[in-house]
């Protein structure tokens, strides 16, 4: 059964670095969308995005985060200078047109120092 | 803004009982979706309901939707260890094409021989 697919499963970074976390939706999905979850609490939805654009984007997603959907297949979550408070599980996931349902990644876990 | 709140927050029983968790919202929306996740894992989506008075069963787990209350249920029947993990409930926001998902706290659902 196709899945999506997440990469570092684990990161750990120093605080002010760059990171970069990688997944790879279920190729004939449409939408694609990054969450986050802050250890021990709910699930929150940074950004969406759909035909090469943002869609949608919450509070969270601030300047210091950007994605991008490179070559057809990744799609990518930039952190350009993490903060100790950016340490969360960060989820991927993809729909297809015409259905409702998410499905979700593994998740990285990401560990800011 | 969409506010998603379930109780009880953690929930512990004996396998073989009967129990049900709680999903309230705030504002009009007709798209509720749980999810089931494992410790360190992803989310493994459960159950859509979209419309008034839906109802959906998987196994020991039913689902229901009124959304004139703004209330979803999930109802576990005679429990089994194995579905000790965490549920969430998630709301859409109507908008078929983003569909943003506002989750919920999360059960911590503990079940115990």
């Amino acid at each position: 059964e196709p899945e999506v697919t997440q990469t570092p499963s684990h990161q750990v970074t120093q605080m002010g670095q760059e990171v970069i976390l990688r997944c790879v939706p279920i190729s004939n999905h449409l939408y694609f969308y990054w969450y986050r979850q802050i250890l021990g609490q709910k699930v929150e939805f940074l950004v969406s995005f759909y035909n090469n654009e943002i869609s949608e984007k919450s509070e969270i997603f601030d300047d210091q985060f950007s994605v991008e959907r490179p070559d057809g297949s990744n799609f990518t979550l930039k952190i350009r200078s993490t903060k100790l408070e950016d340490s969360a599980m960060y989820f991927c996931a993809s729909r297809p047109g015409g259905r409702n349902i998410q499905y979700f990644g593994a998740g990285t876990r990401l560990s800011v120092l | 803004e969409l506010k998603v709140e379930q109780n009880p927050l953690f929930l512990s029983m004996q396998e073989g009982k009967n129990y049900t968790i709680y999903c309230n919202y705030s504002t009009t929306s007709d798209r509720l979706y749980w999810y089931r996740q494992d410790p360190g894992k992803s989310l493994e989506s459960l159950f859509v309901l979209l419309s008034n008075g839906a109802v959906k069963q998987e196994g020991r787990l039913m689902a229901s939707l009124d959304t004139k209350a703004r209330l979803s249920t999930l109802h576990i029947t005679a429990a089994v260890h194995d579905l000790s993990a965490t549920y969430f409930c998630a709301v859409g926001p109507g908008n078929f094409g983003n569909e943003k998902l506002t989750f919920g706290t999360g059960t911590r659902l503990t079940i115990i021989p």
